[in-house]
C-alpha cells in the first residue's frame, strides 16, 4: 500500500462542476503539498499546508491532521483546469523525505 | 522574474554515454531539489541541497548518479554511464528554506529535461 494515496486516479467532469480530489496518507507529516502538472509537463506548486484550509482563487485545499486526509477543491471548473494534480507529504520521521501520490488526472469538458 | 532554468530541455543519447543535466535556481533561493518522473514510478525526489550542501541523497538510484552544487546559482545532475531505464523527465526545483527543513516553503519547478537513453 502506498504511503500517500490519491483518489480518484482519473476524473472527467463538465465545465462548471465542483471538483474534489482526495489525498490520504499513512505517515506523520509536517506539511502537505498540492502540485499541478499541465499537459505540457510543467509543474506548479499550488498549496503547502500543515493545518486548516487555504484558498487561492477557485482552488481550496483542506487538511485534517487527525484523519490524515487532505482535499483539493476546484469551484466553477474550467477546461484550463485540466491537468494532473499531485499530492506530496513531507514525512516527519523519514528525514523530512517527501512522498508523492500517483496523481489524479482531471479532464474538464467544455 | 526568471524562474528555475533547466538545460537541456531534451536529451537523446545512447546507453553508456555520460549525461549532464543543469539547473539554475531562482536567485535568492537556498534550497534546490532534483526530481525524476516516470510513468511507472511517478514523481520521485532524488536529492536536495540546502545552502549548496547535499542534505538527503537517499533517493539517488545508484552510484551512476551524482549531483553537485558548486555555488548558489548552479547545480548539475550527472549520470555515468547512462542506461535505458534512466529515461525520464528530470525536474529541478528551488525554494527558500525557513530553517525547519525542506518542505516548509513552496517549491518553484523548472520546465524539466526529457531524457531518452537509447
Amino acid at each position: 500500500k502506498n504511503e500517500v494515496e490519491q483518489s480518484p486516479q482519473n476524473l472527467t467532469a463538465q465545465e462548471g462542476e465542483f471538483i474534489t480530489i482526495n489525498c490520504s496518507y499513512s505517515v506523520g507529516i509536517s506539511a502537505l503539498h498540492w502540485l499541478q502538472q499541465h499537459p505540457g509537463g510543467g509543474i506548479v506548486s499550488l498549496f503547502m499546508l500543515s493545518s486548516g484550509k487555504k484558498k487561492h482563487g477557485r482552488l481550496i485545499a483542506t487538511i485534517n491532521i487527525q484523519e490524515k486526509h487532505s482535499s483539493l477543491h476546484i469551484t466553477a471548473s474550467h477546461p484550463r483546469d485540466s491537468a494532473v494534480y499531485i499530492c506530496a507529504a513531507r514525512a516527519v520521521n523519514r528525514d523530512d523525505k517527501i512522498i508523492f501520490g500517483k496523481g489524479t488526472r482531471l479532464h474538464i469538458l467544455p | 522574474d526568471a524562474g528555475v532554468i533547466q538545460s537541456p530541455r531534451h536529451e537523446v543519447t545512447e546507453m553508456g554515454q555520460e549525461v549532464t543535466l543543469r539547473c539554475k535556481p531562482i536567485s535568492g533561493h537556498n534550497s534546490l531539489f532534483w526530481y525524476r518522473q516516470t510513468m511507472m514510478r511517478g514523481l520521485e525526489l532524488l536529492i536536495y541541497f540546502n545552502n549548496n550542501v547535499p542534505i538527503d541523497d537517499s533517493g539517488m538510484p545508484e552510484d551512476r548518479f551524482s549531483a553537485k552544487m558548486p555555488n548558489a546559482s548552479f547545480s548539475t545532475l550527472k549520470i555515468q554511464p547512462s542506461e535505458p531505464r534512466d529515461s525520464a523527465v528530470y525536474f529541478c526545483a528551488s525554494s527558500l528554506r525557513d530553517g525547519r527543513g525542506m518542505g516548509n516553503q513552496p517549491q518553484h519547478f523548472g520546465d524539466g529535461t526529457r531524457l531518452s537513453i537509447l
